[in-house]
């Protein structure tokens, strides 16, 4: 099972920012929070991961709580282009032994708003 | 392009039929897995490659199902004998792991099987 909890669905507005919640509260240590999206009839796409330290990149934001146990994605000025659905992941990626399989949850669907 | 490609795109077969998908991973990429999503749902495990060795097959696999990556490069996905309950969008993903570090996965377009 997902080790995380996101709502179904969200609305935004075209230019607006989008910020998406995700609950995280199992996480443990060496595990980061990690980002991915997919846009309806493709595969997911990787945006975004992180520890404990608020990470920017060119497409996102994200900011994880001090305790860890949520997490917000932020898409600074949504398009319409970035209606999809969201996952939130937590994985460890340094363990070598470990498969590093992704278990997606169901996701939240982001529908950007003209 | 230099991402994961998967092919075909689209296959819709009959019941009881053989099918093959093929996925080519990023080229010094180590990692193949794959993953089958069904609609409104994520996608779920299926299997995964650390160069030829296949080190892990989830329950999801059922004996109908084969996947081979032979040289550690390319991979194939076979299902015999197909039912309607296969028909599933399969994703293929791979990424490199250097020394105890897994980088983040990328992701094909996946294989849409419709089974009639």
């Amino acid at each position: 099972d997902a080790k995380t909890t996101q709502p179904t669905s969200m609305d935004c507005a075209e230019g607006r920012a989008a910020n998406l919640p995700c609950n995280h509260s199992t996480i443990s240590g060496n595990e980061y929070v990690y980002w991915y999206r997919q846009i309806h009839s493709q595969g997911p796409q990787y945006i975004i991961h992180g520890l404990k330290n608020n990470e920017t990149n060119e497409m996102a934001s994200l900011i994880i709580t001090e305790d860890r146990k949520s997490s917000t994605l932020i898409l600074p000025h949504a398009t319409l282009r970035d209606t999809a659905v969201y996952y939130c992941i937590v994985q460890n990626p340094h363990y070598g032994g470990a498969t590093n399989k992704l278990i997606f949850g169901t996701g939240t669907l982001l529908a950007v708003q003209p | 392009d230099t991402g994961v490609s998967q092919n075909p795109r689209h296959k819709i077969t009959k019941r009881g039929q053989n099918v093959t998908f093929r996925c080519d991973p990023i080229s010094e990429h180590n990692r193949l897995y794959w993953y089958r999503q069904t609609l409104g749902q994520g996608p779920e495990f299926l299997t995964y490659f650390q160069n030829e060795a296949q080190l892990e097959k989830s329950r999801l696999l059922s004996d109908r199902f084969s996947a081979e990556r032979p040289k550690g490069s390319f991979s194939t996905l076979e299902i015999q004998r197909t039912e309607q309950g296969d028909s599933a969008m399969y994703l293929c993903a791979s990424s490199l792991l250097t020394g105890a570090s897994n980088t983040e996965a990328f992701f094909g377009q996946g294989t849409r099987l419709t089974v009639v």
